[in-house]
């Protein structure tokens, strides 16, 4: 089937201003992971779910940041009152059952803050 | 924290064999090597992954010392379409977590 995918795919906030972005992974793919990656470095972990349980968020950089997937498919990260510093590429990745170490990208969300 | 580090960038012409290398010195007994290879607006691709001696799949190879602290990403015969950045990845504190390195940013010249 289909791929991970995203969207928005670009998103331009005011600061202050909240946003969501959605993550829909593979069918299937039970663990899903959100990264942040800004302009010309790597992907920097943010938070690991295994089905609708959030295993892992010690990559969040602060508590404006939170994510959820309530029916352990779909995915929201939502960042509440957007900073200049939150400007990154934000990209979600699903693995399937007992691989976690191969994981399935989307193409991302670009967020800008003005 | 098992840290990875990898050359900036290279440069290599089309149809020469390309080595990357990867060193993480701190990887653990469970812990496997995965690369993934980004293009630019898009997500990072699975290229390959072993945990010891040679794997080789259709894109490429991967070269694991007996002492598992480097490993080498082998790309044979090169195109400008290999040109990426190329990220070694060693799982950090359990399997939840996984931290990309650098990257090497490959680029081919015709």
């Amino acid at each position: 089937g289909a791929g991970v995918s995203q969207s928005p795919r670009y998103k331009v906030a005011k600061r202050g201003q909240d946003v969501a972005l959605r993550c829909d992974p593979i069918s299937g793919h039970v663990s899903l992971f959100w990264y942040q990656q800004a302009l010309g470095q790597g992907p920097e972990f943010l938070t690991y779910f295994q089905n609708e349980a959030q295993l892992d968020k010690s990559g969040l950089p602060s508590d404006r940041f939170f994510a959820e997937r309530p029916e352990g498919s779909v995915s929201t990260l939502k960042i509440q009152r957007t900073q200049q510093e939150d400007s990154a590429v934000y990209l979600c990745a699903s693995s399937p059952p007992m691989s976690l170490d191969t994981q399935y990208f989307g193409p991302g969300t670009r967020l800008t803050v003005l | 924290l098992a840290k990875t580090t990898q050359p900036i960038s290279m440069d290599s012409y089309e149809g020469q064999e390309v080595n990357i290398t990867c060193s993480h010195n701190n990887i653990a007994t469970n812990d496997y090597i995965t690369w993934y290879q980004q293009f630019p607006s898009q997500g990072p691709r699975f290229i390959i992954q072993g945990y010891k001696t040679k794997v080789t799949n259709e894109v490429a190879s991967l070269f694991i010392p007996a002492d598992r602290k480097s490993s080498t990403l082998s790309l044979p015969r090169v195109s400008l379409s290999d040109t990426a950045v190329y990220y070694c990845l060693v799982r950090i504190g359990g399997y939840q977590k996984v931290t990309f390195g650098t990257g090497t940013k490959l680029q081919v010249i015709p």
